[in-house]
């Protein structure tokens, strides 16, 4: 059974850092993995989708890495600023399951102004 | 302006009784997933679509049903079998279950019992 994880639960950083999250799966039969962005009390916004064959994807100051043989994945964001705040959260499609997508429990995000 | 609509965005129940929530998208999109979030826990699936008039069961199905009777539309009911309603409830759709999919998220209705 696919599980995701997410290391650290939580993460407060100056503003103006650098700082990767980090998201594991056990099984590496996926077909992608996205990464969303939630804000207190809202839904999910989508940040990035890298498909299986992919080793990264970028869009702006995010860049978001696939590692599918060691089941992993990172989240780089670059000169972090305050509104970056939020729950990250990472989400696989399993190739046995591929009409669910499984999530992992989020990184809360402080940046510290 | 293409989106998902949930409504209502907070919603009370009293025990013992049914709510349904309402989830709406102009996306086009075949596939629509109706997920709970809890404090500190990931999201659980709890019944998606693929097609109209067609659903499956997710991780925490009982105590919950839905309809399909259009591709836009996917209502969720909380029955009084659910004991324990109270609740972050996101509605979510995807072009299909294909490889290249993204699942987009509408804002969310807070369920809470009275």
């Amino acid at each position: 059974k696919q599980e995701v994880t997410q290391i650290p639960a939580a993460l407060s950083v100056p503003e103006g850092e650098n700082l990767v999250l980090n998201c594991s799966f056990t099984d590496s039969a996926i077909y992608n993995l996205q990464w969303f962005r939630q804000d207190p009390g809202k839904g999910l916004t989508s940040l990035l989708l890298i498909q299986s064959s992919q080793r990264e994807q970028t869009s702006g100051r995010l860049n978001a890495s696939l590692d599918k043989s060691s089941g992993r994945s990172t989240l780089y964001i670059a000169a972090s600023q305050p509104g970056d705040s939020a729950t990250y959260l990472c989400a696989v499609r399993p190739k046995t399951s591929y009409d669910k997508v499984i999530f992992g429990p989020g990184t809360s995000l402080s940046v510290i102004p | 302006d293409g989106g998902i609509t949930q409504s209502p965005k907070y919603l009370f129940r009293k025990e013992g009784q049914n709510v349904t929530l309402s989830c709406e998208q102009n996306l086009n999109h075949d596939a629509m997933y109706w997920y709970r979030q809890d404090p500190g826990q990931g999201l659980r699936l709890i019944y998606y679509s693929q097609i109209v008039n067609d659903f499956q069961k997710g991780d925490i199905a009982e105590g919950y049903s839905v309809s399909r009777e259009k591709k836009e539309s996917f209502p969720l009911t909380v029955t009084s079998a659910q004991k324990n309603p109270t609740a972050f409830y996101l509605c979510a759709s995807s072009p299909g279950t294909g490889v290249r999919t993204e699942a987009f998220f509408g804002q969310g209705t807070r369920l809470t019992v009275v």
